[in-house]
């Protein structure tokens, strides 16, 4: 079946850049996406890219596909405390249909001052 | 951009009892609406697709008994937890696509039921 990896924690001090990645299974997988999750609050879409583009940036947020290595990455340029939250990564299980989604365990994005 | 909401924000109940959860979808239409449930620390895991007009499609492992998705309208999504039991204690979070031609799902904030 489907998976998605992420790693559980990164962390990383105010200004910096945070790059969260994430692995996939599924090759047939059409759109992928990150969200954003804060404390006792529901997702939050923060960008997501079609399968046959490499990269898409969007303000701060910026996110590389490797389709071959099925690899996703999303980089917040100049980290700042309000970006402290839970990053999911999620991919479309059959490519544009009316599926939902498969989430990975979310990454928990700590900012030091 | 697309917003959807869920009531209620939280809801506590006894064991045995039914739950019911509403999710809209307030300035667009959606066709297609999701029931999600998220254990703590976890990943959020689909429970349904829930279709306007037909019946629910249950993902492997979930229980249409236990749990009644009902979509009447283009805007309105309702799961509704049957006797209630501690184990069902979790988020339950809808989302729903905005348009059936892009596969992008919009998110509820969550319903928070805790089963005593």
């Amino acid at each position: 079946g489907e998976d998605v990896e992420q790693s559980l924690f990164l962390s990383v001090r105010e200004g910096d850049s945070s790059v969260i990645n994430c692995t996939y299974t599924d090759s047939s997988s059409t759109y992928l996406y990150w969200y954003k999750q804060e404390p006792g609050a529901g997702l939050q879409l923060l960008t997501y890219i079609f399968s046959n583009m490499d990269m898409k940036q969007d303000q701060r947020l910026t996110v590389l596909l490797n389709k071959k290595d099925k690899h996703l990455s999303l980089r917040i340029a100049d980290t700042q405390t309000g970006d402290s939250a839970i990053y999911f990564c999620a991919e479309s299980r059959a490519g544009g249909g009316a599926d939902g989604l498969t989430f990975g365990k979310g990454t928990h994005l700590i900012i030091q001052p | 951009g697309a917003v959807v909401s869920q009531h209620p924000s939280w809801v506590i109940c006894k064991s045995g009892t039914s739950v019911k959860i509403e999710c809209r979808s307030l300035d667009f239409q959606a066709t297609t609406m999701f029931w999600y449930r998220q254990f703590p620390k976890q990943s959020l895991m689909l429970m349904a697709t829930s279709n306007e007009g037909s019946k629910a499609t249950y993902e492997q492992g979930v229980e249409k008994d236990k749990f009644l998705i009902n979509h009447a309208s283009l805007t309105l999504s309702t799961l509704t937890v049957t006797s209630a039991h501690p184990e069902d204690s979790s988020f339950y979070i809808c989302s729903a696509r905005d348009n059936p031609g892009r596969d992008t799902q919009y998110f509820g904030p969550g319903t928070r039921l805790t089963v005593l």
